[in-house]
């Protein structure tokens, strides 16, 4: 099953406006990481925000983390039409060593 | 830097048909481990390893075998293949434990069975 929700499946956005995606999690986790993926391409790693943090920057990202609700948010600020790709998040359980992704939000940025 | 290198890029199977998939990285990284990503189902994890020798099943190991001879490489073998076996296939490799290890993926693998 997976671990991870993310939340919308799809978001469709004008190109400089902000684009926050949302993702849940079942279980105990020692970090949580933010990954994009261009269509018909590897996965590519954005960002990693540690169990012991509430919120981190990079660039035009931010993540925050809720441990006690269990969620994380991406914000994508003054978004680009290169943006457009597929974001996953993804928790690392260093109990049995898995990384369990989520099933992703589509994001299309409308030029 | 290489990073994670997979091969092949591409592969169409016959039903029953076996192969191998290959996966190394030249980063020294510990752990390594096979996803297989679907469309709507997000990734999910066949097999991984935490070093050299060792190996455990994750979420969907039926129909895979792996194996861990050297720290740089970790084959994903299909030993015969199904049409459900379609599907992309990434490897990933980590750094030892810590809280903040990023985990690098390959380009993936598109797998085709007919």
């Amino acid at each position: 099953s997976q671990q991870g929700e993310e939340d919308p499946q799809a978001l469709s956005i004008q190109e400089g406006e902000n684009a926050t995606m949302n993702c849940s999690y079942k279980t105990s986790i020692n970090n949580l990481q933010w990954y994009r993926q261009n269509s018909g391409r590897g996965l590519v790693h954005l960002i990693l925000i540690r169990s012991n943090e509430r919120e981190k920057h990079s660039g035009r990202l931010r993540v925050t983390l809720d441990t006690s609700k269990k969620s994380s948010s991406l914000l994508i600020t003054a978004s680009r039409a290169a943006d457009t790709a597929s974001y996953f998040c993804a928790t690392l359980n260093f109990g049995n060593e898995k990384l369990t992704f989520g099933t992703g939000t589509r994001l299309t940025i409308i030029p | 830097n290489a990073g994670v290198t997979q091969t092949p890029k591409f592969q169409v199977l016959k039903t029953g048909q076996s192969m191998t998939l290959q996966c190394a990285q030249d980063m020294n990284h510990e752990y390594m481990s096979w996803y297989r990503q679907d469309p709507g189902m997000g990734l999910r994890l066949i097999h991984y390893s935490v070093g050299a020798g060792i190996t455990d099943q994750g979420e969907v190991p039926n129909g895979y075998n792996v194996s861990r001879s050297t720290t740089e490489d970790f084959p994903l073998r299909l030993l015969s293949a199904a049409p459900s076996q379609t599907s992309v296939y990434f490897c990933a490799s980590r750094e030892d434990r810590g809280l903040g290890n990023t985990i690098y993926f390959g380009e993936g693998s598109w797998l085709t069975v007919v």
